[in-house]
């Protein structure tokens, strides 16, 4: 089946500072879904993106289905950003398969 | 509009005991999706369905996992003789079709005894 990396696996930042996070993909993909999932353990959806470039306030993505992968950047970062960030791709069927996620720690 | 949920939030049961849980998917969404987070882990694919029907049921790791979504609605996970391995987040999620965007409930943290 399709494989998922996301990288790095966790990140520390100081409040303020930028980072990009990177998925990978074995194959091609119908669907891409970036999600914040906050210390209460909810999925927040962040980005439907299969293909191209969308933003939404601080935070932008990018997907190269070509080149099989997709970066999620966070401008100016905040405390409440922090939390574990998961790629996840539908290949040939309609279940996600999912990253192991990022863990990313902003600290004030 | 009213997003996915899930009930209860919390079940603690003790090996061996039967569970249920409960998702109320976003209304009129055709498809449902339940996945299996381990503690650390990304959540794994367990049952698909589209209306009424089980199309996809791969990933269900067990014959003591049963799941129903009996009128195209409300969808029922059910775990028969619970496991010490069964202990994990159940998440529901809910789409407008196939391949649309995926909403994903609170989930249901299992702790089996």
């Amino acid at each position: 089946g399709i494989q998922v990396e996301q990288s790095p696996p966790d990140l520390i930042l100081q409040e303020g500072a930028n980072s990009t996070l990177r998925c990978n993909f074995s194959d091609s993909v119908n669907n891409l879904q970036w999600f914040h999932q906050n210390p209460w353990g909810q999925l927040i959806n962040l980005f439907y993106i299969p293909s191209g470039t969308k933003q939404n306030g601080r935070l932008s993505a990018t997907t190269v289905a070509t080149e099989r992968y997709s970066l999620l950047y966070i401008s100016s970062s905040q405390t409440t950003d922090s939390g574990v960030y998961f790629c996840a791709v539908q290949g040939g069927s309609e279940k996600l398969v999912f990253g192991k996620g990022m863990k990313l720690t902003v600290n004030p | 509009g009213a997003g996915v949920s899930q009930s209860p939030r919390y079940k603690v049961a003790k090996r061996g005991q039967d569970v249920a849980l409960r998702c109320d998917p976003i209304s009129g969404h055709v498809s449902l999706f339940w996945y299996q987070q381990a503690l650390g882990q990304g959540p794994e694919f367990l049952t698909y369905f589209q209306n009424e029907a089980q199309l996809d049921k791969s990933g269900l790791p067990s014959d003591r996992f049963f799941a129903e979504r009996p009128e195209g609605s409300v969808s029922t996970l059910k775990i028969q003789r619970t496991q010490q391995e069964d202990s994990a987040v159940y998440l529901c999620a809910s789409a407008g079709g196939g391949t649309d965007t995926q909403y994903f409930g609170p989930g249901t943290r299992l702790t089996v005894l």
